[in-house]
């Protein structure tokens, strides 16, 4: 299948900085790809869909001046948590599409983001 | 709206047995995908198996398949002759044609596999 790249696997940071997340399709082109937040033993939360060349779609309840999310090209989309607070702390993973002929519509996922704010 | 139930919080299987993973789902659009995604403990989602809803046979990828059924809404992951590495979180995912990219996730299985 596909390979999703996200850097870095982990992370530790004081209150109040900023971190940035990136998120690589290593072997194909994808123009969309996803950010969720997933808590212990919970279920993929769904934050924001990103768009090469244009603005990130966020979901309800998700503060965009918060996450910020670039997506520059058609392999790389990051996401940078600003002002980061300790209820921030969580796992960050990202998915792309993979249109190339694989199988129909299926979302490739990054091995995700571990953060801690301290 | 796109709905999708996995009731089964928890489930335990003997080695080299099968096991079923329930999914129920509720969409109104008249074409979708079901996925099931596998995650261990390390926590990278694995993409297991896609079955459309157009799709005349149940779909298989090696000790994987999916039951599905869609008058009924369910699409089971059985694993057959299961083995230790399928000690995991299961997730059960939806993406239908009028949602757009958007997948929606079940609250997912944890399967432990018993020596």
């Amino acid at each position: 299948g596909a390979v999703v790249s996200q850097h870095p696997s982990w992370v530790i940071c004081k209150s109040g900085t900023s971190v940035k997340i990136e998120c690589r399709s290593l072997d194909f082109q994808a123009t969309t790809m996803f950010w969720y937040r997933q808590f212990p033993k919970q279920s993929l939360m769904l934050m924001a869909t990103s768009n090469e060349g244009s603005k990130a779609t966020y979901e309800q309840g998700v503060e965009k001046d918060k996450f910020l999310i670039n997506h520059a090209s058609l392999t790389l989309s990051t996401l940078t948590v600003t002002s980061a607070h300790p209820e921030d702390s969580s796992f960050y993973i990202c998915s792309a599409r993979d249109l190339s002929g694989g199988v129909k519509d299926t979302q490739y996922f990054g091995p995700g983001t571990r953060l801690t704010v301290l | 709206a796109q709905k999708i139930t996995q009731t089964q919080p928890g489930m335990f299987v003997q080695e080299k047995e099968a096991v079923t993973l329930d999914c129920t789902y509720d969409t109104s659009d008249p074409s979708y995908g079901l996925f099931w995604y596998k995650q261990p403990s390390s926590g990278e989602m694995i993409f297991l198996i896609y079955q459309g809803s157009y799709d005349q046979q149940n779909a298989t990828e090696g000790r994987y398949s999916l039951n599905f059924q869609k008058a009924r809404k369910s699409a089971n992951l059985v694993i057959s002759a299961s083995q230790l590495g399928d000690s995991a979180m299961y997730f059960c995912a939806m993406r239908g044609a009028n949602t757009g990219n958007q997948f929606y996730f079940g609250t997912g299985t944890s399967l432990t596999v018993i020596p």
